[in-house]
């Protein structure tokens, strides 16, 4: 069973558009939404991170929206650039009572291409 | 050095064969994750220590698959009789555990293949 579903399997985006990455999760357990870049022979890198008490999160170009009711959750990269080109992994995870994070749970990636 | 660093980077091993894949966690990280990521997917839990006791364990495939961390740092991805279904880009993680410090770095990963 997928527990996080994760959309378009692949982008193209001119330079200076908007990237919109989606993600949806089934597991209400679940309270902490990461997003990981990965480029070819590298591992995955923390873009950035959402929990469920807001609904927006934005860091620089990237942007976090959070639909909790819908279970939803997406990417928005602002301004796309030739170097975001990547594949680009949502994530979701419980964090314990201890404050660390448990496994995460991830999707299958979306491989985004940013046409010059 | 400053980030997760993984041992072999490639790894090429015969059918039947055991393989060892080492794992040096970012100094002073309690958590330490084990993923499995096959080619075009993302990467999928096998298991995960705070300091030297493994927690959960719950993704390993199979009895094949060990892990230890036996002093809380460096841990060992184990897989004895490996098989074709077994390659993959093995990554190691691990993070900070102080209050919501959640975030994960990952290693480059070691690329096993299975011939």
């Amino acid at each position: 069973q997928q527990q996080v579903k994760q959309s378009p399997q692949s982008l193209i985006v001119q330079k200076g558009g908007i990237s919109i990455i989606n993600c949806a999760y089934e597991n209400t357990a679940f309270d902490y939404f990461p997003w990981y870049q990965q480029f070819p022979g590298k591992g995955p890198a923390l873009l950035i991170a959402i929990r469920p008490d807001v609904s927006e999160k934005k860091e620089g170009r990237f942007t976090i929206s959070f639909n909790k009711s819908a279970k939803q959750f997406s990417l928005h990269i602002m301004d796309s650039q030739p170097g975001d080109s990547a594949t680009y992994f949502c994530a979701a995870g419980v964090v314990n009572s201890g404050g660390g994070a448990d496994g995460l749970t991830f999707g299958k990636g979306t491989h985004l291409i940013i046409q010059p | 050095g400053a980030g997760v660093s993984q041992s072999p980077r490639y790894k090429v091993a015969k059918r039947g064969q055991d393989v060892a894949l080492r794992c040096d966690p970012i100094s002073g990280h309690v958590s330490l994750f084990w993923y499995q990521q096959a080619l075009g997917q993302g990467p999928e839990f096998l298991t995960y220590f705070q300091n030297e006791a493994q927690l959960d364990k719950s993704g390993l495939p199979s009895d094949r698959f060990f892990a230890e961390r036996p002093e809380g740092s460096v841990s060992t991805l184990k897989i004895q009789r490996t098989q074709q279904e077994d390659s993959a880009v093995y990554l190691c993680a691990s993070s900070l555990f102080s209050g919501m410090r959640t975030e994960a770095f990952f290693g480059q990963g070691t690329r096993l293949t299975v011939v």
